[in-house]
This record gives structure tokens, C-alpha cells and sequence, in this order.
């Protein structure tokens, strides 16, 4: 379940479960968002992206919903494994992501075996 | 896939002396980079914006008197610390966009003053 922390809430999955975390997003101009996954001590690492002209986009083990309408965003992640226990950002952006990005909270995964 | 590296990977630095970490493109020209500041816990915030040729554009509540960034090539962006304090220790990151909307993220510094 899902529990907040000092400042990262937190969701614990068991492995092989499916995990979903979510992200509000703040402006309503943005249209492109992506999320990232970190490390303990490590940069962000790029996920999957989904630009404001679609309502969802797949990549491997990992969806990304986008609903404009309340500002959401959510990441799917099918079969969770150990390996993905880390800190998962979303992140926005407008005109692409050559302007500047704008990171959420962020949410620790914590994977059990 | 590009690479962004970061240099030092960690430093130790006194109160009230500088430090400087540096920022690559490794294999890509970036005109542009991001600096971030992540402190423990915490999600990134964005510090400032690094222009080749001209000068860095600070968010709001950064003092760029403080950070300073230079963006002397196109594959090399520096943020120095100037007279740094116990509270500027932090774990600072940066970024470069590549040909695509994706960003590159460097590995981060983690600066500790004492």
C-alpha cells in the first residue's frame, strides 16, 4: 500500500505485481511529460514519454497514462521486479523538451520478494 | 544512446570556499543545459538555465551571485559554488537535450560543506 514518508511517499508492491504511481501535474500549457526512475546517488533515467496529443503509450513492462483533463499522470509498471525498487519523478514540459523541465514529488517503489 | 558526464562524481569542500563541477555532452553538442539541486528526499529543482555565449538564465530564489555558471563550449557547461555553507550541500545534477525532445541526465555531484 501506499504511505507517506519524511518528504517521498512511499508504495510497496510484492514481485511479479503490477505497480501504478501517479503524478499531478501543474501546468495546463505543458505537452510533453515524461517519467524517470533514480537510484540512490544516481541521475535521473529517462522511462517513457507521452506527448499532450495522446491519452496513453506503451513501452516494455511500462505504460504511461495522460489524462489533461485533471492534470494526471500515471505510470504502469507490469510484473514488477527488485530491480525496479528506486525513485520514480514525473516530469513536465512545454514546446518539447528543450524548454526547461519541471519535476513532481516523486514516489519510492519499494519491490518485496 | 547520448551521454552526459559530471565531474567531480563527489567533493568535500570547507565553509567558505568555492567549488566548481563541471557538466559534458560527451558524444553531442548541447547549446543548452539544466542545472538541478536535489537535496535528500527531495525531488530535483531546477537552479538555472546554461546558454553557450551569453548568460544563464536563474530561476527564481536562486542567487546567481552564488552559482555561478559558465557555458564556455558546446559540450561543456560549469556551476560554481561560491562561498559555500554547510546548507549548500546538496546533490547537483545536470542535463543536456539531445537531437530528440529527450534529456540527458548527468550521474550528479554530491557537494558536502563542513
Amino acid at each position: 500500500g501506499e504511505s507517506v514518508g519524511l518528504h517521498l511517499p512511499t508504495l510497496s508492491v510484492q514481485e511479479g505485481d503490477n505497480s501504478i504511481i501517479n503524478c499531478a501535474y501543474s501546468n495546463s500549457a505543458s505537452d510533453y511529460f515524461i517519467w524517470y526512475k533514480q537510484e540512490s546517488g544516481k541521475g535521473p533515467q529517462f522511462i517513457i514519454d507521452i506527448r499532450s496529443n495522446m491519452d496513453k503509450r506503451q513501452g516494455q513492462r511500462v505504460t504511461v497514462l495522460l489524462n489533461k483533463t485533471v492534470k494526471h499522470l500515471s505510470l504502469q509498471i507490469a510484473a514488477t521486479q527488485p530491480g525496479d525498487s528506486a525513485v520514480y519523478f514525473c516530469a513536465e514540459s512545454f514546446s518539447g523538451g528543450y524548454n526547461k523541465l519541471i519535476f513532481g514529488a516523486g514516489t519510492r517503489l519499494a519491490v518485496h520478494p | 544512446g547520448a551521454v552526459v558526464s559530471q565531474h567531480p562524481s563527489w567533493v568535500i569542500c570547507k565553509s567558505g570556499t568555492s567549488v566548481k563541477i563541471e557538466c559534458r555532452s560527451l558524444d553531442f553538442q548541447a547549446t543548452t543545459m539544466f542545472w538541478y539541486r536535489q537535496f535528500p528526499k527531495q525531488s530535483l529543482m531546477l537552479m538555472a538555465t546554461s546558454n553557450e555565449g551569453s548568460k544563464a538564465t536563474y530561476e527564481q530564489g536562486v542567487e546567481k551571485d552564488k552559482f555561478l555558471i559558465n557555458h564556455a563550449s558546446l559540450t561543456l557547461s560549469t556551476l560554481t559554488v561560491t562561498s559555500a555553507h554547510p546548507e549548500d550541500s546538496s546533490f547537483y545534477i545536470c542535463s543536456a537535450p539531445g537531437v530528440s525532445d529527450e534529456q540527458y541526465f548527468g550521474p550528479g555531484t554530491r557537494l558536502t560543506v563542513t
